[in-house]
């Protein structure tokens, strides 16, 4: 059981948006900065967004996060077949005093 | 370039231990934070341990508490984690990751463990 609630699973067409839901509490998401990772089995976890909003370098803006309150999301525009990958959320948790993350979102590309 | 270079994993009994290593370079490695995050097959990410940049402080998630350690040597630009009592639930794959400020950041492939019942 993840501490971050994320969808199981995403699907849509090529050159469509697809969103995913990341829902926390007021010890994570509520008051620390979110981060967005895709992973590709056999890959290190790549960092798509961090502190709420931010593209690494290299990061297509296809790629866009937001806020609010607990709850955060990822947006992916355009959709192309290269993006099929689990996607995470994560963040800081201050109750804990260590990292959470969601339980990972499986896009597909039809 | 920065580059985090996990080893040390392998097949294993149930009760037995395994130290897994984290080689870095590319980075001052003196001056961050470390974490240890696994993902068990068909599972999500799952946080472990974290120390800080002096190796004064860990922290580690309930899941592995009093069972791994968490440790670093900074002349050695290496971060280790210490496994004993491996149980079956502990089989997965095993990243290190440097703490980036606001988030984790990941660069290895990581290292498979096996625990065998």
């Amino acid at each position: 059981q993840s501490v971050l609630t994320q969808p199981h699973s995403a699907s849509e067409t090529p050159g469509q948006r697809v969103t995913i839901s990341c829902s926390g509490s007021s010890s994570n998401i509520g008051s620390k900065p979110v981060t967005w990772y895709q992973h590709v089995p056999g890959a290190a976890p790549k960092v798509l967004i961090y502190n709420n909003n931010q593209r690494p370098s290299g990061v297509p803006d296809r790629f866009s996060g937001s806020k609010s309150g607990t709850s955060a999301s990822l947006a992916i525009s355009g959709l192309q077949s290269d993006d099929e990958a689990d996607y995470y959320c994560g963040a800081f948790d201050d109750s804990l005093n260590g990292w959470v993350f969601g339980g990972g979102t499986k896009v597909t590309v039809l | 370039q920065v580059q985090l270079v996990e080893s040390g994993g392998g097949l294993v009994n149930r009760g037995g231990s395994l130290r897994l290593s984290c080689a870095a370079s590319g980075f001052t490695f003196s001056n961050f934070y470390m974490s240890w995050i696994r993902q068990a097959p068909g599972k999500g990410l799952e946080w472990l341990a974290y120390i800080t940049s002096s190796g004064t402080y860990t922290n580690y998630a309930d899941s592995v508490r009093a069972r791994f350690t968490i440790s670093r040597d900074n002349a050695k630009n290496s971060l280790y984690l210490q496994m004993n009592n491996l149980r079956a639930e502990d089989t997965a794959m095993y990243f290190c990751a440097r703490e980036d400020g606001t988030h984790l950041n990941f660069r290895g492939q990581g290292t498979l463990v096996t625990v065998s019942s």
